[in-house]
């Protein structure tokens, strides 16, 4: 069945960089866009950017250019993203999500990551 | 873009049906039907539960149901269940070929 791992949880020091990384499988990699949302504790979904399917390419929620970073390994059927300059604000639930029919059908566990000097 | 407007909270009892409403502009929900209904319980991830306005996925109970009026989206659940207690969020496509979500609205069932 389609499934998508999450990293484990990661806890950064303001101005610091965090990778969260998302394997899928149970479907064939290239022909699915990938989604990124976060949820701060105890608040709403947040969409973060897409990475399409096959070339890569990107596009960012406008809040978060600069700063992420979207990246695709297709040997490993693997998506990652990248959030730079971290600060407490960033502390929250990072999900990736499979693209289907324009809506995100399947998503991964979550990975916390915690900013905190 | 700003998030898409939801209603905080609603409740209802068993049996009953509610509305959940998910108000945009013509640049999202108004402008596409890739609007999309999410379930989320306490500490898990969420769940599609409809997508393209008023699609089901496969296995989605048919107690689910949306429709979509001008810039505004409407999840409807009938035969209110302890089990449908949970966040509901909306989302859609805009024409800035982003997606933004709505705000999330809480259901308690009474």
């Amino acid at each position: 069945q389609v499934q998508l791992m999450q990293s484990g949880a990661e806890v950064k020091k303001p101005g610091a960089s965090v990778k969260v990384s998302c394997k899928a499988s149970g479907y064939p990699f290239t022909t699915h866009h990938m989604h990124w949302v976060r949820q701060v504790p105890g608040q709403g979904l947040e969409w973060m950017g897409i990475i399409k399917s096959r070339r890569g390419g990107t596009i960012y929620a406008e809040k978060f250019q600069g700063r992420v970073t979207m990246t695709r390994d297709t040997s490993t059927s693997t998506d990652y993203m990248e959030l730079s300059r971290l600060r407490s604000e960033d502390t929250a639930i990072y999900y990736c999500a499979r693209d289907f029919e324009w809506s995100l059908d399947t998503w991964g566990q979550g990975t916390l990551v915690t900013v905190s000097s | 873009q700003s998030a898409l407007t939801q209603p905080a909270s609603v409740s209802g009892s068993p049996g009953q049906s509610i509305t959940i409403s998910c108000t945009g502009t013509n640049s999202d929900v108004g402008g596409y039907n890739h609007v999309s209904w999410f379930q989320q319980h306490p500490g898990k991830a969420p769940k599609l539960i409809l997508y393209e306005v008023s699609h089901r996925p496969s296995g989605m109970s048919n107690r689910f149901s949306a429709s979509k009026s001008g810039n505004t989206a409407s999840l409807t659940i009938s035969g209110l269940q302890a089990e449908d207690e949970a966040d509901y969020y909306c989302i859609s496509y805009t024409s800035s070929d982003s997606w933004v979500f709505g705000g999330g609205t809480k259901l308690t069932v009474l």
